[in-house]
Protein backbone atom coordinates (compact mmCIF):
# COMPACT_ATOMS: atom_id res chain seq x y z
CA UNK A 1 0.00 0.00 0.00
CA UNK A 2 1.50 3.14 -1.19
CA UNK A 3 1.56 6.05 1.84
CA UNK A 4 2.49 9.70 0.88
CA UNK A 5 3.28 12.06 3.97
CA UNK A 6 3.73 15.62 3.51
CA UNK A 7 5.43 18.31 6.22
CA UNK A 8 6.32 21.60 6.10
CA UNK A 9 6.77 24.81 8.04
CA UNK A 10 3.46 25.42 9.25
CA UNK A 11 3.63 29.12 9.87
CA UNK A 12 5.50 31.83 7.63
CA UNK A 13 6.10 35.28 6.68
CA UNK A 14 5.80 36.83 3.29
CA UNK A 15 8.49 37.44 0.92
CA UNK A 16 10.33 33.94 2.35
CA UNK A 17 10.44 30.70 0.31
CA UNK A 18 7.98 27.81 1.03
CA UNK A 19 9.71 24.24 1.46
CA UNK A 20 7.86 21.29 1.50
CA UNK A 21 8.77 17.22 1.85
CA UNK A 22 6.73 14.26 0.67
CA UNK A 23 8.09 11.14 1.51
CA UNK A 24 6.88 7.93 -0.12
CA UNK A 25 6.36 4.69 1.27
CA UNK A 26 5.19 1.29 0.00
CA UNK A 27 6.46 1.78 -3.31
CA UNK A 28 9.63 2.95 -4.75
CA UNK A 29 9.61 6.51 -6.84
CA UNK A 30 12.36 5.13 -8.91
CA UNK A 31 10.29 2.18 -10.26
CA UNK A 32 8.73 4.78 -12.55
CA UNK A 33 5.10 4.51 -14.21
CA UNK A 34 4.05 7.82 -12.13
CA UNK A 35 3.60 11.73 -11.95
CA UNK A 36 4.40 13.11 -8.70
CA UNK A 37 1.97 15.66 -8.01
CA UNK A 38 1.60 18.69 -5.91
CA UNK A 39 -2.34 20.57 -5.15
CA UNK A 40 -3.03 22.46 -2.83
CA UNK A 41 -6.48 23.65 -1.40
CA UNK A 42 -7.04 27.49 -0.34
CA UNK A 43 -9.05 27.28 2.78
CA UNK A 44 -12.79 26.13 2.26
CA UNK A 45 -11.86 26.30 -1.77
CA UNK A 46 -11.15 24.06 -5.05
CA UNK A 47 -8.11 22.30 -5.56
CA UNK A 48 -5.28 23.81 -7.53
CA UNK A 49 -2.65 21.57 -9.50
CA UNK A 50 0.92 22.98 -8.85
CA UNK A 51 2.87 20.64 -10.90
CA UNK A 52 4.38 17.04 -11.25
CA UNK A 53 7.66 15.10 -11.35
CA UNK A 54 8.61 11.65 -12.95
CA UNK A 55 11.54 9.76 -10.96
CA UNK A 56 13.62 11.18 -14.01
CA UNK A 57 13.28 14.79 -13.13
CA UNK A 58 11.02 15.61 -16.23
CA UNK A 59 8.71 18.08 -14.71
CA UNK A 60 5.39 20.25 -15.86
CA UNK A 61 3.98 23.16 -13.88
CA UNK A 62 0.59 24.73 -13.51
CA UNK A 63 1.84 28.17 -15.79
CA UNK A 64 -0.05 30.24 -12.97
CA UNK A 65 2.84 29.49 -10.65
CA UNK A 66 5.83 28.28 -12.87
CA UNK A 67 7.80 31.45 -12.48
CA UNK A 68 7.84 30.48 -8.54
CA UNK A 69 7.93 27.02 -8.44
CA UNK A 70 10.45 24.16 -8.33
CA UNK A 71 9.90 20.69 -7.78
CA UNK A 72 12.20 18.07 -7.39
CA UNK A 73 12.50 14.04 -6.41
CA UNK A 74 15.11 12.36 -4.18
CA UNK A 75 15.41 8.63 -4.90
CA UNK A 76 17.64 8.27 -2.62
CA UNK A 77 15.14 9.35 -0.04
CA UNK A 78 12.22 8.19 -1.75
CA UNK A 79 10.93 11.79 -1.43
CA UNK A 80 10.15 14.59 -3.37
CA UNK A 81 10.10 18.38 -2.52
CA UNK A 82 8.52 21.54 -3.35
CA UNK A 83 9.91 25.05 -3.35
CA UNK A 84 7.27 28.27 -3.72
CA UNK A 85 9.16 31.52 -3.82
CA UNK A 86 8.23 35.12 -2.65
CA UNK A 87 5.02 33.42 -0.93
CA UNK A 88 2.16 35.95 0.15
CA UNK A 89 -0.77 35.16 2.32
CA UNK A 90 -2.71 34.08 -1.02
CA UNK A 91 -0.40 31.09 -0.94
CA UNK A 92 -2.35 29.85 2.27
CA UNK A 93 -3.75 26.42 1.92
CA UNK A 94 -3.30 23.30 2.75
CA UNK A 95 -0.95 21.41 0.51
CA UNK A 96 -1.13 17.78 -1.04
CA UNK A 97 1.20 15.52 -2.97
CA UNK A 98 -0.35 12.81 -4.69
CA UNK A 99 0.48 9.94 -7.65
CA UNK A 100 -1.01 9.47 -10.77
CA UNK A 101 -0.05 7.25 -13.94
CA UNK A 102 2.24 8.30 -16.49
CA UNK A 103 1.27 6.39 -19.71
CA UNK A 104 -1.39 7.17 -20.53
CA UNK A 105 -1.90 10.14 -17.74
CA UNK A 106 -3.91 9.14 -14.81
CA UNK A 107 -6.42 10.25 -12.55
CA UNK A 108 -4.56 10.61 -8.86
CA UNK A 109 -5.27 7.59 -7.53
CA UNK A 110 -3.23 8.18 -3.85
CA UNK A 111 -3.20 11.31 -2.20
CA UNK A 112 -1.17 12.32 1.28
CA UNK A 113 -2.84 13.79 4.27
CA UNK A 114 -1.54 17.59 3.48
CA UNK A 115 -0.02 19.53 5.35
CA UNK A 116 -0.92 23.25 6.46
CA UNK A 117 1.05 26.44 5.34
CA UNK A 118 -0.08 29.56 7.03
CA UNK A 119 1.14 32.76 5.07
CA UNK A 120 0.86 35.92 7.86
CA UNK A 121 3.33 38.56 9.15
CA UNK B 1 -6.30 25.33 -19.82
CA UNK B 2 -9.19 23.55 -19.63
CA UNK B 3 -12.23 25.39 -17.56
CA UNK B 4 -13.94 22.46 -15.10
CA UNK B 5 -17.54 23.92 -14.11
CA UNK B 6 -19.78 21.64 -11.79
CA UNK B 7 -22.97 21.95 -10.85
CA UNK B 8 -25.08 22.42 -8.77
CA UNK B 9 -22.95 24.10 -6.12
CA UNK B 10 -24.63 22.28 -3.24
CA UNK B 11 -27.94 19.85 -3.09
CA UNK B 12 -29.72 18.43 -0.69
CA UNK B 13 -30.58 14.74 -0.89
CA UNK B 14 -33.10 12.38 1.27
CA UNK B 15 -31.20 9.37 2.75
CA UNK B 16 -31.98 6.58 0.14
CA UNK B 17 -32.55 9.15 -2.73
CA UNK B 18 -30.54 9.76 -5.81
CA UNK B 19 -28.42 12.62 -5.85
CA UNK B 20 -26.61 13.46 -9.37
CA UNK B 21 -23.84 16.26 -9.90
CA UNK B 22 -22.74 17.36 -13.64
CA UNK B 23 -19.44 18.52 -14.35
CA UNK B 24 -18.54 20.11 -17.85
CA UNK B 25 -15.32 20.77 -19.32
CA UNK B 26 -14.64 23.99 -21.86
CA UNK B 27 -13.03 21.23 -24.11
CA UNK B 28 -13.43 17.70 -25.05
CA UNK B 29 -11.25 15.19 -22.93
CA UNK B 30 -12.08 12.52 -25.05
CA UNK B 31 -8.73 11.31 -26.45
CA UNK B 32 -9.31 9.69 -30.02
CA UNK B 33 -6.64 7.29 -29.58
CA UNK B 34 -7.72 5.32 -26.82
CA UNK B 35 -11.44 6.34 -26.98
CA UNK B 36 -11.23 7.43 -23.35
CA UNK B 37 -12.30 10.26 -21.60
CA UNK B 38 -9.81 11.87 -19.19
CA UNK B 39 -12.07 12.48 -16.05
CA UNK B 40 -12.07 11.88 -13.05
CA UNK B 41 -14.61 12.12 -9.59
CA UNK B 42 -13.11 12.39 -6.60
CA UNK B 43 -14.88 12.53 -2.97
CA UNK B 44 -13.86 15.36 -0.09
CA UNK B 45 -14.99 14.93 3.74
CA UNK B 46 -13.52 17.11 5.84
CA UNK B 47 -10.46 17.08 7.54
CA UNK B 48 -9.49 14.65 4.96
CA UNK B 49 -7.58 14.44 1.31
CA UNK B 50 -9.54 13.97 -1.82
CA UNK B 51 -10.74 10.04 -2.67
CA UNK B 52 -10.44 8.92 -5.65
CA UNK B 53 -14.01 7.28 -7.02
CA UNK B 54 -14.07 7.20 -10.46
CA UNK B 55 -11.43 7.56 -13.46
CA UNK B 56 -11.94 7.10 -17.41
CA UNK B 57 -15.77 8.76 -16.53
CA UNK B 58 -16.94 5.91 -15.43
CA UNK B 59 -14.21 2.83 -14.34
CA UNK B 60 -15.08 2.49 -10.41
CA UNK B 61 -12.16 3.04 -8.64
CA UNK B 62 -11.59 -0.82 -6.29
CA UNK B 63 -13.21 -0.89 -3.00
CA UNK B 64 -15.71 2.15 -3.91
CA UNK B 65 -19.64 1.03 -3.13
CA UNK B 66 -21.22 0.32 -6.77
CA UNK B 67 -24.05 3.06 -5.80
CA UNK B 68 -21.38 5.23 -7.25
CA UNK B 69 -21.60 5.76 -10.91
CA UNK B 70 -20.36 8.27 -13.52
CA UNK B 71 -21.35 8.51 -16.84
CA UNK B 72 -20.94 11.19 -20.27
CA UNK B 73 -18.26 11.39 -22.74
CA UNK B 74 -16.66 14.63 -24.72
CA UNK B 75 -17.21 17.48 -22.39
CA UNK B 76 -20.20 16.68 -20.41
CA UNK B 77 -20.19 13.97 -17.45
CA UNK B 78 -22.03 12.88 -14.25
CA UNK B 79 -21.24 11.70 -11.27
CA UNK B 80 -24.97 9.77 -10.05
CA UNK B 81 -25.45 8.15 -6.62
CA UNK B 82 -27.50 5.91 -6.80
CA UNK B 83 -28.79 5.58 -3.06
CA UNK B 84 -27.37 8.50 -0.60
CA UNK B 85 -26.02 7.24 2.32
CA UNK B 86 -25.21 9.23 5.59
CA UNK B 87 -21.46 8.51 5.01
CA UNK B 88 -21.90 9.91 1.37
CA UNK B 89 -22.23 13.62 2.93
CA UNK B 90 -19.01 15.00 0.77
CA UNK B 91 -17.59 17.57 -1.24
CA UNK B 92 -17.11 16.09 -4.73
CA UNK B 93 -15.04 17.33 -7.34
CA UNK B 94 -14.25 16.65 -11.15
CA UNK B 95 -10.74 16.48 -12.70
CA UNK B 96 -9.48 16.69 -16.20
CA UNK B 97 -6.16 14.73 -16.53
CA UNK B 98 -6.40 15.53 -20.83
CA UNK B 99 -3.62 18.02 -20.57
CA UNK B 100 -2.05 20.18 -18.54
CA UNK B 101 -2.38 22.34 -16.29
CA UNK B 102 -4.75 19.20 -14.65
CA UNK B 103 -7.96 21.12 -13.56
CA UNK B 104 -10.79 20.58 -11.17
CA UNK B 105 -14.34 21.44 -11.29
CA UNK B 106 -15.28 23.89 -8.41
CA UNK B 107 -16.60 21.46 -6.23
CA UNK B 108 -20.50 20.31 -5.34
CA UNK B 109 -21.43 19.66 -2.13
CA UNK B 110 -23.88 16.91 -1.17
CA UNK B 111 -25.39 17.12 1.85
CA UNK B 112 -28.67 15.23 3.98
CA UNK B 113 -32.19 16.75 3.36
Amino acid sequence: QVQLQESGPGLMKPSQTLSLTCIVSGGSISRGGYYWSWIRQHPGKGLEWIGDIQYSGSTYYNPSLQSRVSISVDTSKNQLSLKLGSVTAADTAVYYCARSAVTPRGAFDYWGQGTLVTVSS
Amino acid sequence: DIVMTQSPDSLAVSLGERATINCKSSQSVLYSSNNENYLAWYQQKPGQPPKLLIYWASTRESGVPDRFSGSGSGTDFTLTISSLQAEDVAVYYCQQYYNTPLTFGGGTKVEIK
